[in-house]
């Protein structure tokens, strides 16, 4: 069982639909991470909250748009994806500030139609 | 700048033999390195960290790494594979930010793991 908790599973959607990707830890991490990940590849960073702010955006087209409501949660709002967004998308979250290594979950596997 | 080397892409071993993953690193300043594991349609479990502790890590399922900063290595080693271990495996050097903190990954390496 991961620590970290991320809905749903899988989603397929159309480029026209909106949809939202949850995460979830109960470690009392204060730094949580998108990342994306296509087949056979590393994960890529797209965004870091650290204490709730959004402390980085790796140039993530605007079709993406996290949220931090509070410091267990993380959400990924979609909007208008394009079919090279499919992939996994992977949540993580770490002690801020520190060199402690990051808690992945499961991921959301995202096709888009 | 970081970057990882992970110099091959797959290894295949037979079950019951040892396994060795080769990485190599670049930083500018004293690592943190870790090992991580995925299983298909997982994410990344973590197999063990260097932070500047003992050089020889032991991790979790009998893995484990030597740190040698003279060759700016890091390679994985488990004395007797299973099937289970077959699985991508990604070499990570870490980088602390006031933000968190952020990983550089190497290519990752895919075992296969034949009975």
């Amino acid at each position: 069982d991961t620590e970290v908790t991320q809905t749903p599973k899988h989603l397929v959607m159309g480029m026209t639909n909106k949809k939202s990707l949850k995460c979830e830890q109960h470690m009392g991490h204060r730094a949580m991470y998108w990342y994306k990940q296509k087949a056979k590849k590393p994960p890529e960073l797209m965004f870091v909250y650290s204490y709730e702010k959004l402390s980085i955006n790796e140039s993530v087209p605007s079709r993406f748009s996290p949220e931090c409501p509070n410091s267990s949660l993380l959400n990924l709002h979609l909007h208008a994806l394009q079919p090279e967004d499919s992939a996994l998308y992977l949540c993580a979250s770490s002690q801020a500030q520190s060199n402690q290594p990051q808690h992945f979950g499961d991921g959301t596997r995202l096709s888009i139609l | 700048a970081q970057s990882v080397t992970q110099l091959d892409s797959h290894v295949s071993v037979s079950e019951g033999t040892p396994v060795l993953l080769r990485c190599n690193y670049s930083s500018s300043y004293s690592p943190s390195l870790f090992w991580y594991v995925q299983h298909p349609n997982k994410g990344l479990q973590l197999l063990l960290k260097y932070t500047s502790a003992a050089t020889l890590v032991k991790g979790i399922n009998g893995f484990e790494a030597e740190f040698k900063k003279s060759e700016t290595s890091f390679h994985l080693t488990k004395p007797s594979a299973h099937m289970s271990d077959a699985a991508e495996y990604f070499c990570v050097v870490s980088e602390v930010w006031a933000a968190g903190n952020k990983l550089t990954f190497g290519g990752g390496t895919r075992v296969l793991v034949k009975p």
